[in-house]
């Protein structure tokens, strides 16, 4: 148990629709990143929280937006849903930067229909 | 992008042998991580070596680095069926600055363990 933990388990969803997934990072770490991991994409970085800011984007799309709250927990919104979007999508945390190891939740499987 | 890329992509050993991974990547990195990942399931971090160390040890593991060629090999001795999962190395970008930026993941190395 990483102590990172991440909810829903699992979300089936329509095209179209929106979905929001949270995140809690482990106690006293600061920094949440978000990643998705498709079979075709494979595991990519989409975007970091760092104490409530965004501190670095990497392959998210427009469609999809994400925010860190005062308590550090994190929520990634994914709006317009296409087949494509369907993945893992997992977060992370660490005490700060990328220059620490990052603790990897459970994973959110998201499948479109 | 992908910038790590592990080789080989799949790799089958009898248990009790050594499994050897290698990962390859681009860019002058801060640091090199290692994670393992069972079928479909969130990624357990195994072991992070930093870019002015060149090998580590964590119980069965042994990781080496080698920055002037871009490369980090993972082995992993005497080999259990539980260690049949994938392994992936992740780097992070040495000039994103400041711990901004996220990993960088390849596209593993999926080990079986035959019992």
């Amino acid at each position: 148990d990483s102590g990172v933990t991440q909810t829903p388990k699992h979300l089936i969803t329509a095209t179209g629709q929106r979905v929001t997934l949270r995140c809690s990072p482990r106690s006293g770490d600061l920094s949440v990143y978000w990643y998705q991991q498709s079979l075709d994409q494979g595991l990519q970085f989409l975007i970091q929280y760092y104490n409530g800011e965004e501190r670095a984007k990497g392959n998210i799309l427009e469609r999809f937006s994400a925010q860190q709250f005062p308590d550090l927990h994190s929520e990634l919104n994914l709006s317009s849903l296409e087949l494509g979007d369907s993945a893992l999508y997992f977060c992370a945390s660490s005490v700060s930067g990328g220059r620490y190891e990052q603790f990897f939740g459970p994973g959110t499987r998201l499948t479109v229909l | 992008s992908q910038q790590g890329e592990e080789d080989p992509q799949a790799l089958s050993i009898q248990e009790g042998e050594n499994a050897t991974m290698n990962c390859s990547y681009k860019t002058s990195i801060n640091n090199l991580q290692w994670y393992r990942q069972n079928s479909g399931r969130g990624l357990v971090h195994l072991i992070l070596i930093r870019s002015n160390e060149r090998e580590k040890h964590s119980g069965r593991l042994r990781v080496t680095l080698d920055t002037s060629k871009k490369s980090s090999s993972l082995l992993i001795t005497a080999s259990r069926a539980a260690d049949t999962a994938s392994y992936f190395c992740a780097t992070d970008d040495m000039y994103s600055g400041g711990g901004a930026d996220g990993l960088t993941f390849g596209k593993g190395t999926h080990l079986i363990i035959q019992p």
